[in-house]
């Protein structure tokens, strides 16, 4: 089993919709939890970081981790074109990335 | 905003020749990082670097790739001898603590012919 398995997408959606990103992992050891936003040819970068189970909003994003589960999301509100983008979770303290969702969002 | 650079950009080489990626992380950063990514692939970890020596490597960091931090700013990925699968983005990261966030350079695309 992969450590991290992420949905592989692409998704498109269009402009204002509500955009839901998910993982699971397969170590319950893992504390930390960490979404990455990867513009195309550009390096990741950091959206997300939770410590262990719960939510986190920041803006029009929510993140949340569910450890019983081994599942944890990103959810985008009101999703703008400018959101398009690839989306990579990441996991424990030196980060094993998911595969990423590429989504587009339509004007 | 405080940000990792890395230099060069992209880098294209003959097979078998060495090649030198450099970085530079924030600078209050202790924990550093390489990173690699091939055309249409998952991120994967390389090394890790704290306190002038590596804290952890992956299997893919084997005994062609060497890092350093040669002075009080730089952070550089040298390849020894370059294979056609070397072929990749290459980025760095930097992180204020152990268990901080992790903040990546834009990357050197590095091409081997």
């Amino acid at each position: 089993q992969k450590e991290v398995e992420q949905d592989p997408g692409p998704l498109s959606v269009p402009e204002g919709a509500i955009v839901s990103l998910n993982c699971t992992y397969s170590n319950s050891a893992f504390q930390y939890f960490m979404w990455y936003r990867q513009y195309s040819r550009k390096g990741p970068e950091l959206l997300m970081y939770t410590y262990s189970s719960g939510n986190k909003e920041d803006g029009r994003f929510t993140a949340q981790v569910d450890k019983s589960s081994k599942y944890i999301s990103l959810f985008i509100r009101d999703s703008q074109p400018s959101d398009s983008a690839t989306y990579l979770c990441a996991v424990s303290r030196q980060l094993t990335f998911g595969s990423g969702t590429q989504l587009t969002v339509l004007p | 905003e405080p940000e990792v650079t890395q230099t060069p950009s992209h880098q294209v080489t003959q097979m078998g020749q060495e090649v030198i990626l450099r970085c530079v992380p924030i600078s209050n950063h202790l924990y550093f990082y390489w990173y690699r990514q091939i055309l249409g692939q998952k991120v994967e970890f390389l090394v890790s670097f704290y306190n002038n020596e590596i804290s952890e490597k992956s299997e893919i960091f084997d005994d062609q790739f060497s890092v350093e931090r040669p002075d009080g700013s730089n952070f550089t990925l040298k390849i020894r001898s370059t294979k056609l699968e070397d072929s990749a983005m290459y980025f760095c990261a930097s992180s204020e603590r152990r268990t901080g966030e992790l903040f990546f350079g834009e990357g050197s695309r590095l091409t081997v012919l």
